[in-house]
């Protein structure tokens, strides 16, 4: 069966590095890309990107370019988000998900159980 | 303009049926999907496509679009349906993705 296990919650110090990974399973990992979707706390979903698992390549929605970085592991089947100099407003909930396509209907048809980012001093 | 609007909240009657809108200028162009989350759970896919419900989702979630509008309409609306509803779909460009804000389905 298709699952994504994210890594444990995390705390951190403000201007310090995160690093969520995502472990995919069940299916071929490098067939489906992988989104990264953050919610802050009582707010709602937000798109952070995009990552092909195949070739490596990332496409970041614009709020999310500079100090956020998106990479995979094949051999694991593991993407990973990376956040570094981090603020206080960016404690949130960080989910992966799966991308199903055919044509152009898509859907994030599986989500990981999300990794909770805290940043506070 | 690169956004996705939504009804913060709607209401609907045990058994009736409720309409959730989405609008954006890309839906015109893109389908949307919808997401059901509930308290404390990641979102869940209910819709994709033009009208496609992943398995297990029940055949009172339903989906529709036209011009700049998607809709997920469900009937007979149950007691476990209460959660916060969002509509997701590629940006004008085709290259992003972007949400909508989200609406907090109440079934009285």
């Amino acid at each position: 069966q298709v699952q994504l296990v994210q890594s444990g919650a995390e705390v951190k110090k403000p201007g310090a590095s995160v690093k969520v990974s995502c472990k995919a399973s069940g299916y071929t990992f490098t067939n489906y890309y992988i989104h990264w979707i953050r919610q802050a706390p009582g707010q709602g979903l937000e798109w952070m990107g995009i990552i092909n698992p195949n070739s490596g390549s990332t496409t970041y929605a614009q709020r999310f370019q500079g100090r956020f970085t998106m990479t995979r592991d094949t051999p694991t089947s593991t993407v990973y988000m990376e956040v570094s100099s981090l603020r206080s407003d960016d404690t949130a909930l960080y989910y992966c998900a799966r991308a199903y396509s055919s044509g152009w209907s898509e859907g994030f048809d599986f989500w990981g159980q999300g990794t909770l980012v805290t940043v506070s001093s | 303009s690169s956004e996705l609007t939504q009804d913060p909240a709607v209401s609907v009657a045990l058994g009736q049926t409720v309409r959730i809108t989405c609008q954006g200028d890309s839906l015109r162009s893109y389908y949307a999907s919808w997401y059901q989350q509930k308290p404390g759970q990641a979102p869940i896919l209910v819709i994709y496509g033009k009208n496609n419900r992943p398995s297990g989702i029940p055949d009172r979630f339903s989906g529709s679009s036209s011009g700049n509008t998607a809709s997920l309409t469900i009937t007979g609306a149950q007691a476990e349906d209460e959660a916060d509803f969002y509509c997701n779909s590629r940006d004008r460009s085709g290259d992003h993705r972007m949400f909508g804000g989200g609406t907090k389905l109440t079934v009285l």
